[in-house]
Formats: structure tokens, sequence, C-alpha cells
């Protein structure tokens, strides 16, 4: 059965840091794994996907890398800033096991 | 806007009474998902569609729940005889299987349920 746990599930740095939140995954056959956000009472927004195949992708401030082997994604975001303040969700592509870790809690101070 | 929708956005009910939810996909997604999502948790997998095809359902889909997307386009979720358990938000996504990038999903703004 595959877990998805995010760690930590919360964390709150000064506007300005680089930080990165950690994913971990207990089955490596995954097709995808995807990076979201999601703000307090709203829907889920895609940030990053990276298929299997693929080892990291970029947007912006934001990277997201993918090692298979170890079951490890991690999402860094650079010079964060207030606007970043959200929960962040990874999400790990199976087939017919279609699981969520349970979010890290941003909070960037001004 | 050619994003997904969900509506109702909220939707308070009492126990006992029946709810139905709808959600349109993004036009050309072929794959349809709901979630339940409650306080504090990532998202639960309930069910997943392709085209019109309900192709896996979780545990948690008990038989209060049912789900359909008979034309391969809209899917309403329906909960009968809601209980309190049933308070959540109601998440619905789609994606775009056999074409690259696989099954990215993309989701919809919520429907909130209350049940008193």
């Amino acid at each position: 059965k595959q877990e998805v746990t995010q760690i930590p599930a919360a964390l709150s740095v000064p506007e300005g840091e680089n930080l990165v939140l950690n994913c971990s995954f207990t089955d490596s056959a995954i097709y995808n794994l995807q990076w979201f956000r999601q703000d307090p009472g709203k829907g889920l927004t895609s940030l990053l996907l990276i298929q299997s195949s693929q080892r990291e992708q970029t947007s912006g401030r934001l990277n997201a890398s993918l090692d298979k082997s170890s079951g490890r994604s991690t999402l860094y975001i650079a010079a964060s800033q207030p606007g970043d303040s959200a929960t962040y969700l990874c999400y790990s592509g199976n087939t017919g096991k279609l699981i969520f870790g349970q979010g890290t809690t941003l909070q960037v101070k001004p | 806007d050619t994003g997904v929708s969900q509506n109702p956005r909220h939707k308070i009910t009492k126990r006992g009474q029946n709810v139905t939810f709808r959600c349109d996909p993004i036009s050309e997604h072929n794959r349809l998902y709901w979630y339940r999502q409650t306080l504090g948790q990532g998202p639960e997998f309930l069910t997943y569609f392709q085209n019109e095809a309900q192709l896996e359902k979780s545990r948690l889909l008990s038989d209060r729940f049912s789900a359909e997307r008979p034309k391969g386009s809209f899917s309403t979720l329906e909960i009968q005889r809601t209980e309190q358990g049933d308070s959540a938000m109601y998440l619905c996504a789609s994606s775009l299987a056999g074409q690259l990038p696989n099954y990215e999903q993309y989701f919809g703004p919520g429907t909130r349920l209350t049940v008193t």
C-alpha cells in the first residue's frame, strides 16, 4: 500500500529565506509526482508535475526534484515571500493508488 | 473560464437528507476524480472515471455514496442519508490520460458540505 509522508507538518520562516519541503513515498512504481498549493478553504493549484522519467522541474522560484530509488521528492522555494503562505501537498500517482500527503503548512512572516 | 467547475460551492443539509454535487471537468479531459478532504488533512481519494467508466473506488466510498459520469463529461456525486461525519470539502479533478504530461490533475474549487 502506497503511503505518502510530508515533513515538516508546519513551517514558519522569515521573508526572504530559501526553504525545502519534503515528500516521501513507499512505492517507487509511480508514473508521476505532483506538487500542489492550497490556500485556506480553497481548491488545489498545481505547482509542478514530475514525470517518472524526470529528475526535476522548475517554475520561477520553485524547483521540485524526484528520486524514485529513495522514494523522495523535495520542493525548493527560493526567496520566500508572504504570499507563499499556504499548505503544500504532494501527490503520488500510481495506477489505482492515488495518494496525497497530509501537507506542509507554510507561514512566511514579513 | 475553461477550468474545472463544481456546484454548489457550499451545501448545508440536515442529517438524513440526500445531497448531490456536480463537477464539470476541463472539456478535453477523459479522466475525472473525486476526493474528500477534512480539516487539516490531505485529500482522500474516493473514485475516478475514465470517460464514462468508473475504474476505481476507494473503500471510503460506502454504500451511501454513488458517483456517475453518464456521458463521459460532467459527473455527479450523491450522498444518501447524510451523516455528520460526511461534513467535508469534496474536491473534483480532471486529467488527460494517454498524452504527456501524463495524468496531471487540475482541481476545481470544491464543494463544502456541512451536515447539521
